[in-house]
């Protein structure tokens, strides 16, 4: 069946620019995940969703960063007034439910280039 | 905050050689513990995780690990590395319990690579 997929795999942007960065997670799944991977480094998480809870925002790095997520499917990564240090691969993953046991399927990513 | 170290950035083997990745993590709770791999031009993927009971889990492709709760480790092992293993390892952790529920926070990677 269909993996998570992200759009678009690469994105090339001014500083100053906004990009939306989209995610359609594997059918029923209720939980989507966000992380950043900035070179050379782990990935960092961003943004949880869990069915119909408030999502946990805890991991957003500033207020220029956002996401939301309609029902349980399509999700959107916004990045407003992007900075050089924007520049990462952003990983989208889903899962069957946001609790214990259950393993995170990753999509490809979004490369963000910000010049 | 939990935070994950893995020791070795890169790594490199010639096949049939046997390969152990060092894996760290600080968080005083109970944690459930993964291995992700990245073969070059893919996704992230599963390679093993441990949840409860028998602390020497099994994954795919030949790859195990075993969880020490006393040293706070999950290292990576394989007997035998072949070409095909190239790629790169991520060892991850998430929170058993707590707010922080489904969130995996990941160490930095290794790059294994396997000359034939």
């Amino acid at each position: 069946g269909a993996g998570v997929s992200q759009s678009p795999s690469n994105k090339v942007t001014e500083k100053g620019k906004d990009v939306e960065l989209r995610c359609d997670p594997i059918s029923g799944h209720t939980a989507l995940y966000w992380y950043r991977q900035r070179l050379g480094q782990g990935l960092e998480f961003l943004i949880y969703f869990q069915g119909n809870s408030a999502p946990d925002k805890s991991g957003l790095p500033s207020d220029r960063f956002s996401a939301e997520r309609t029902g349980e499917s399509v999700s959107t990564l916004t990045i407003q007034r992007t900075q050089q240090e924007d520049s990462a691969v952003y990983l989208c993953a889903s899962s069957l439910a946001g609790e214990l046991y259950n393993e995170q399927f990753f999509g490809p990513g979004t490369r963000l280039t910000v010049l | 905050a939990q935070s994950v170290s893995q020791h070795n950035h890169h790594v490199i083997l010639s096949e049939a050689a046997s390969l152990e990745l060092g894996c760290n993590y600080s968080y005083g709770g109970t944690v459930n513990l993964f291995w992700y791999v990245q073969y070059p031009g893919q996704h992230l993927q599963l390679l093993l995780k441990y949840f409860s009971g028998d602390p020497l889990v099994k994954g795919i492709k030949g790859f195990e690990a075993e969880f020490i709760k006393s040293k706070f480790s999950f290292n990576l092992r394989k007997p035998s590395v072949q070409w095909s293993d190239t790629a790169e390892y991520f060892c991850a952790v998430n929170a058993a319990r707590g707010s922080t529920l489904g969130r995996l926070y990941f160490g930095r990677g290794t790059q294994l690579t396997v000359w034939p």
